[in-house]
């Protein structure tokens, strides 16, 4: 198995740019979340989905945040205009059906926004 | 405010010894797990313990849980250099999936 797998890697963007991450969670888990790793605030989650519906969006900081997941193999963060505060590796991890199991993590976007 | 916190923050540690570090959460829970996260990598997961469970083991990882405390602590045994990473706890309340991490405790076991 793949693992989860993320795109890209790092990402260098300018202030008011917009920021696409993308993620493809291991074929069969239903549950997909995307996080937020800080030296300052640790590990955030951001929002949840459970088949392709987001359930908790909550973690999202503000509407320049979106996410969706289109189909079972497919999901996207997007940052649009992106600020120098939303500098920070984003992760997004999988989870088998039944949920309250554990999570099988990407390894992450760096993102640096100038 | 944070869900779990780990103790110590660091944790230095000769190749060989026993390792233990704490995690104290708020809310009742359905279960807590214990990751790994090397530098730059994304995190692994070690072990699950349910909430009607006190103690579970794997390999040379031993978890506790105590709900009346709400607390739960880590073991590694006979630690080696490559056991180098930060430790995190995962809560995970009662009626939800949104999993809550602690502050994570970084572990170096030198040779």
């Amino acid at each position: 198995d793949a693992g989860v797998i993320q795109s890209p890697r790092h990402e260098v963007t300018e202030m008011g740019q917009e920021v696409t991450l993308r993620c493809k969670p291991i074929s069969g888990h239903d549950y997909l979340f995307w996080y937020r790793q800080t030296m300052m605030r640790g590990l955030e989650l951001l929002i949840y989905f459970n088949n392709n519906v987001p359930i908790d969006d909550s973690g999202m900081p503000e509407d320049r945040f979106s996410a969706k997941m289109p189909n079972a193999s497919f999901s996207t963060l997007k940052i649009q205009p992106s600020e120098p505060r939303d500098s920070a590796v984003y992760f997004c991890a999988s989870s088998p059906p039944g949920g309250g199991s554990e999570q099988y993590f990407g390894p992450g976007t760096r993102l640096t926004v100038t | 405010s944070q869900q779990g916190e780990e103790d110590p923050q660091a944790l230095s540690i000769q190749e060989g010894e026993n390792a233990t570090m704490n995690c104290s959460y708020k809310t009742s829970i359905n279960n807590l797990q214990w990751y790994r996260q090397n530098s730059g990598r994304g995190l692994v997961h070690l072990i699950l313990i349910r909430s009607n469970e006190r103690e579970k083991h794997s390999g040379r990882l031993r978890v506790t849980l105590d709900t009346s405390k709400k607390s739960s602590s880590l073991l590694i045994t006979a630690s080696r250099a490559a056991d180098t990473a930060s430790y995190f706890c995962a809560t995970g309340p009662s009626g939800t999936y949104k999993y809550i991490f602690g502050t994570g405790t970084r572990l170096k076991v030198l040779a």
